[in-house]
């Protein structure tokens, strides 16, 4: 089983829809999650921690259910300018970030 | 902008040869950490350095190796080029807590093309 999982995609929505993204994480004693957007031939970047509690920035909601290890991220009122690859990432106890395939997202006009 | 860079922006070479590639770092980030991405895939982890010294390594062998130098910057060393190493590699840097939810800044990485 991969360490991170994502929706293999791709997503294609129209502007305005909401969009939901679903990561799983295979060691259940990781202790840091994140949402990255990397846009074509970029750099990743960081979108949002996500927390237990759930957390908002926005139009951006990430959810976090340690119990499932699961990670979600939803999109609402989707914007051209969201069209990106999301990227689930997560850290363990030690120091480095794993990252998912990556879920290509693009919003159409 | 993140204030990360790396050099040069694009590189090709031929198998069996050697490349260096750059990053400088933030002023204050103690902490330097390698990926590679393969086309089509996340960032993999390559290894981390913290105030100079190797802290961490994922699954690459030894012909990938490290230097991090005092002046916030370092390099990523790969010796006998194959084919798969074609990907974009990625430095990204952060202040310099080893475990915790301190960020790590990407650098806008080095494409390296393997002929």
């Amino acid at each position: 089983r991969k360490e991170v999982e994502q929706d293999p995609g791709p997503f294609n929505v129209p502007e305005g829809a909401t969009v939901a993204f679903n990561c799983t994480y295979s060691n259940s004693a990781s202790q840091s999650f994140f949402w990255y957007r990397q846009d074509c031939r970029k750099e990743p970047k960081l979108l949002m921690s996500v927390y237990s509690s759930g957390n908002e920035d926005g139009r951006f909601t990430a959810q976090l259910n340690r119990a499932s290890q699961y990670i979600s991220l939803l999109i609402r009122d989707s914007k051209l300018s969201d069209s990106a690859t999301y990227l689930c990432v997560v850290r363990g106890s030690n120091y480095k970030l794993t990252f998912g395939k990556g879920t290509l997202l693009t919003v159409n006009p | 902008e993140t204030g990360v860079t790396q050099s040069p922006t694009h590189l090709i070479k031929t198998r069996g040869q050697q490349v260096t590639l750059r990053c400088s770092s933030q002023s204050g980030h103690n902490t330097v950490s390698w990926y590679q991405q393969a086309l089509g895939q996340g960032p993999q982890f390559i290894f981390q350095y913290y105030r100079e010294e190797e802290n961490g390594r994922g699954n690459f062998p030894p012909r990938f190796s490290g230097l991090q130098f005092p002046n916030y910057s370092s390099e990523l060393n790969v010796n006998a080029l194959e084919l798969d190493d074609s990907a974009l590699y990625l430095c990204a840097s952060s202040v310099g807590v080893v475990q915790g939810t301190d960020t790590q800044y990407f650098g806008p990485g080095t494409r390296l093309t393997v002929l």
